[in-house]
């Protein structure tokens, strides 16, 4: 089983649409959460943090749930410059994200049309 | 923009060859990481440096090292190339306060664009 698991899509959306993600981590000791946003041919940009209380950044949701140990992005009222690959990333280790590093998903590809 | 550069933008080297990559960490950043990105995969850990100390590595054989100097800026060499080392290469950049600190947010910087021929 894959550490990181997300669908690679592609999903492609209209201008304006609501569009949810999902991934799966396997570690149920890992220690924080993140998404982030990868556009062609750049570096991956951090999008938010997630938390289990869930947080909100403008028209993008993150939720962490980790009975199920599975986390959520929400991106609504989509734009065109939303299009890109989002990252799920989870820190197994918490300590300074030094001993295991980040652990990626191989990322959801999203494509917002006009 | 992070902060975080990387040198050099590109790269092309044949099988066998060594190659040093190079990566400045944001002002005030004590900790840098590296990762392997393949074509159509997320960034993998390759190993993470803090005050000059490796303090961490995934699963890359040793021909891949680095090193961190006093200034915090960090250099991956990857000798005995293979066509698999093809990839991006990303540093990023953290504040650390310790080896058992909580994490912090790593930055990335632009990468390096590796293809072995």
């Amino acid at each position: 089983r894959k550490e990181v698991e997300q669908d690679p899509g592609p999903f492609n959306v209209p201008e304006g649409a609501t569009v949810a993600f999902n991934c799966t981590y396997s570690n149920s000791a890992s220690q924080s959460f993140f998404w982030y946003r990868q556009d062609c041919r750049k570096e991956p940009k951090l999008l938010m943090s997630v938390y289990s209380s869930g947080n909100e950044d403008g028209r993008f949701t993150a939720q962490l749930n980790r009975a199920s140990q599975y986390i959520s992005l929400l991106i609504r009222d989509s734009k065109l410059s939303d299009s890109a690959t989002y990252l799920c990333v989870v820190n197994p280790s918490g300590a300074g994200g030094g001993a295991d590093g980040l652990t990626f998903g191989k990322g959801t590809h999203l494509i917002i049309q006009p | 923009e992070t902060g975080v550069t990387q040198s050099p933008t590109h790269l092309i080297k044949t099988r066998g060859q060594q190659v040093t990559l190079r990566c400045s960490s944001q002002s005030g950043h004590n900790t840098v990481s590296w990762y392997q990105q393949a074509l159509g995969q997320g960034p993998q850990f390759i190993f993470q440096y803090y005050r000059e100390e490796e303090n961490g590595r995934g699963n890359f054989p040793p021909r891949f090292s680095g090193l961190q100097f006093p200034n915090y800026s960090s250099e991956l060499n990857v000798n005995a190339l293979e066509l698999d080392d093809s990839a991006l290469y990303l540093c990023a950049s953290s504040l650390v306060t310790g080896r058992l600190a909580p994490f912090e947010t790593q930055y990335f910087g632009p990468g390096t664009r590796l293809l072995v021929l």
